[in-house]
């Protein structure tokens, strides 16, 4: 039973361009809604969060969309840094419990 | 700030035997949570740990047990080790069941 679906392994982008990572999800008590950025040989880092009452969030060069109506989360770079390849994973919770659900990761690879 | 710390970093076991992984949290987190991320996919909730309780536990069988301490620090184990319990443990931490949680570096298992 996978609540979570990120359908796109891998993506690669122009530096200066837009990056779109896309998330789709199946539960509808899902009301917070996060982005996690991981490097290798690192832990998962927060990098920006929605809840269920708004359509958008912003925070510097990151945006997060959510489209309830179509289960859609996604997030929008730009523009595009090198240091911004890692694995980026959306993640569900329901309620503030603390415990996330976790898509399978988006490997973002931002070439110079 | 330390962050949440981790240890060991690696280790190796052999299939039935037993592990133990320490996590401490970031200064300031009391609720303490344990994740599985096997290759390739997105980390898994194992459970949460407040105020020395296991409050919430995810899809894992019994021989996946933790401890919190009165220093908040926490302690996964797991018994009776199958080859498919390799894979990355991440430890996380928060406050008051937040959901923005705050990630180690994970302890790497691999069991033969």
């Amino acid at each position: 039973d996978q609540q979570v679906k990120q359908n796109s392994p891998s993506l690669s982008v122009q530096e200066g361009r837009i990056s779109i990572l896309n998330c789709d999800y199946t539960n509808s008590m899902f009301d917070y809604f996060l982005w996690y950025k991981k490097y290798p040989a690192e832990g998962p880092t927060f990098l920006i969060s929605i809840s269920s009452i708004k359509d958008k969030n912003e925070d510097g060069r990151f945006t997060v969309f959510l489209n309830k109506s179509a289960k859609h989360l996604s997030l929008h770079i730009v523009p595009s840094q090198p240091g911004d390849s890692a694995v980026y994973f959306c993640a569900f919770n329901s309620g503030n419990t603390g415990k996330l659900i976790f898509g399978q990761g988006t490997t973002l690879q931002v070439k110079p | 700030d330390a962050g949440v710390t981790q240890s060991p970093t690696h280790l190796i076991k052999t299939r039935g035997q037993q592990v133990t992984l320490r996590c401490s949290p970031k200064s300031g987190h009391d609720t303490v949570s344990w994740y599985q991320q096997a290759l390739g996919q997105g980390p898994q909730f194992i459970f949460q740990y407040y105020e020395e309780e296991e409050r919430q536990r995810g899809n894992f069988p019994d021989r996946f047990s933790g401890h919190q301490f009165p220093n908040y620090s926490s302690e996964l184990n797991v018994n009776a080790l199958l080859l498919g319990d390799s894979a990355l443990y991440l430890c996380a931490s928060s406050f008051l069941e937040a959901n923005v949680l705050t990630f180690g570096a994970g302890s790497r298992l691999t069991v033969l």
